[in-house]
């Protein structure tokens, strides 16, 4: 069974910094990716997905991420936080066999 | 408004009691997932459906049980077989297995 890393478990950053949140699996097959982030206080919601095609994907609120195969990762980027980003993600995998996973989280605290 | 309902919000049980946690939804979904979330370890799935009247396990099933018998709803049996029954309890649903998620705001289950 495959497994889902996110490397950091706490950030913490300044508004208008930039972001970039590690994530990377071990599967080697074909895999659909997910972001996921839950604000406090709301339920988890998509961030972005990729499927196929162009690896660098952008969701909402600014957000991209970028599917590296050969590197097995799909890290999470934004160029410029605001307060309003604190909040835990989530990277998500799920195999062709439906085999799916979640990383264990990254919160991450934007200080205005 | 569409989405997921899961009740109760809280819910405490004795040991050695079973507990059934609801979740319907009005997304018209095929899929549906429950998943445990606990601290530092992000969300580990324990059951999911691609169809009414079929479930598979995922990780963590030893100690659950489920039931499909409509499309809308997917309630999750704690039974007294689970050692460690504490956590939060997130239910999700998706078009299909594959594809992007929509989650409920959660049941969190105390031992008194």
């Amino acid at each position: 069974a495959q497994s889902v890393s996110q490397h950091n478990h706490h950030v913490i950053l300044s508004e208008a910094a930039s972001l970039e949140l590690g994530c990377n699996y071990s599967y080697g097959g074909t895999v659909n990716l997910f972001w996921y982030v839950q604000y406090p206080g709301q339920h988890l919601q998509l961030l972005l997905k990729y499927f196929s095609g162009d690896p660098l994907v952008k969701g909402i609120k600014g957000f991209e991420a970028e599917f590296i195969k050969s590197k097995f990762s799909f890290n999470l980027r934004k160029p410029s936080v605001q307060w309003s980003d604190t909040a835990e993600y989530f990277c998500a995998v799920i195999e062709d066999n439906n085999d799916m996973r979640f990383g264990a989280g990254t919160r991450l605290t934007v200080k205005p | 408004d569409g989405g997921i309902t899961q009740s109760p919000k809280y819910l405490f049980r004795k040991e050695g009691q079973n507990v059934t946690l609801s979740c319907e939804q009005n997304l018209n979904h095929d899929a549906m997932y429950w998943y445990r979330q606990d601290p530092g370890q992000g969300l580990r799935l324990i059951y999911y459906s691609q169809i009414v009247n079929d479930f598979q396990k995922g990780d963590i099933a030893e100690g659950y049980s489920v039931s499909r018998e409509k499309k809308e709803s997917f309630p999750l049996t704690v039974t007294s077989a689970q050692k460690n029954p504490t956590a939060f309890y997130l239910c999700a649903s998706s078009m299909a297995v594959k594809q992007p998620q929509h989650f409920g705001d959660g049941t969190r289950l105390s031992i008194l």
